[in-house]
């Protein structure tokens, strides 16, 4: 069982219409957990972080951490082409410094 | 402007021949990291740096050096690479390693070894 871990879509959502990520990570000592966006041969840049229980929201995004069933999820409200890409989920673990454990991303496709 | 830079941006090699790509950060981060990504694995974590003088292992580290003789620069070795270090590497680097400091990202060096 990998450790942290994402459909690989490709997901595919029409324009306007809410992207539902998901992340399941198998470590119950995982602190925080992060979400990056990833255009093609591009670097991935952070678009939220959430280490409580709940949901934090942030402009269209909301990041939704339920650490007893060990997954967080990424809702894109009102979906547009540009947020077409491969979003990662990333973990932190208490115990190992600063290290960021990945899943393989997520393709999302928009569609106008 | 606050960046992580990397250099070079591609690199296209020979087998045995060694060489160093350079990672350098303006923002006075403690941490530092490498990683490199391949298609159907995701970003994997090669080396790590907590600070000056202190580095340590990632999940991949077999075929890679790293040093921090500095704290803005952390250049990734190769002193003889091979074909299946072929992939798309990523420095980064975060203030501090607890649990709520992001890591910033630079743009990426894609290596091809023949």
């Amino acid at each position: 069982q990998k450790e942290v871990e994402q459909n690989s879509g490709p997901l595919s959502v029409p324009e306007g219409a809410i992207a539902s990520l998901n992340c399941t990570y198998s470590d119950r000592g995982s602190q925080s957990f992060f979400w990056y966006r990833q255009y093609s041969g591009k670097s991935p840049e952070l678009i939220m972080f959430i280490y409580s229980n709940g949901d934090k929201e942030d402009g269209r995004f909301t990041a939704q951490l339920n650490k007893a069933s060990q997954y967080v999820s990424l809702l894109i409200r009102d979906s547009q082409p540009s947020d077409s890409a491969t979003y990662l989920c990333a973990v932190k673990r208490g115990n190992q410094g600063g290290k960021l454990i990945f899943g393989q991303g997520t393709e999302l496709s928009v569609k106008p | 402007e606050a960046q992580v830079t990397q250099n070079p941006r591609y690199l296209i090699t020979v087998t045995g021949k060694k060489l160093t790509v350079t990672c350098s950060q303006n923002m006075n981060h403690e941490y530092m990291s490498w990683y490199r990504q391949d298609p159907g694995l995701g970003l994997r974590q090669i080396y790590y740096s907590m600070n000056v003088e202190v580095t340590d292992k990632g999940d991949v580290p077999e075929g890679y050096k790293v040093s921090r003789k500095e704290k803005r620069n952390f250049p990734l070795i190769l002193e003889s690479p091979s074909p299946n270090q072929t992939s798309l590497y990523f420095c980064a680097s975060s203030p501090r390693t607890g649990p709520t400091y992001e890591q910033y990202f630079g743009p990426g060096t894609r290596l091809t070894v023949t």
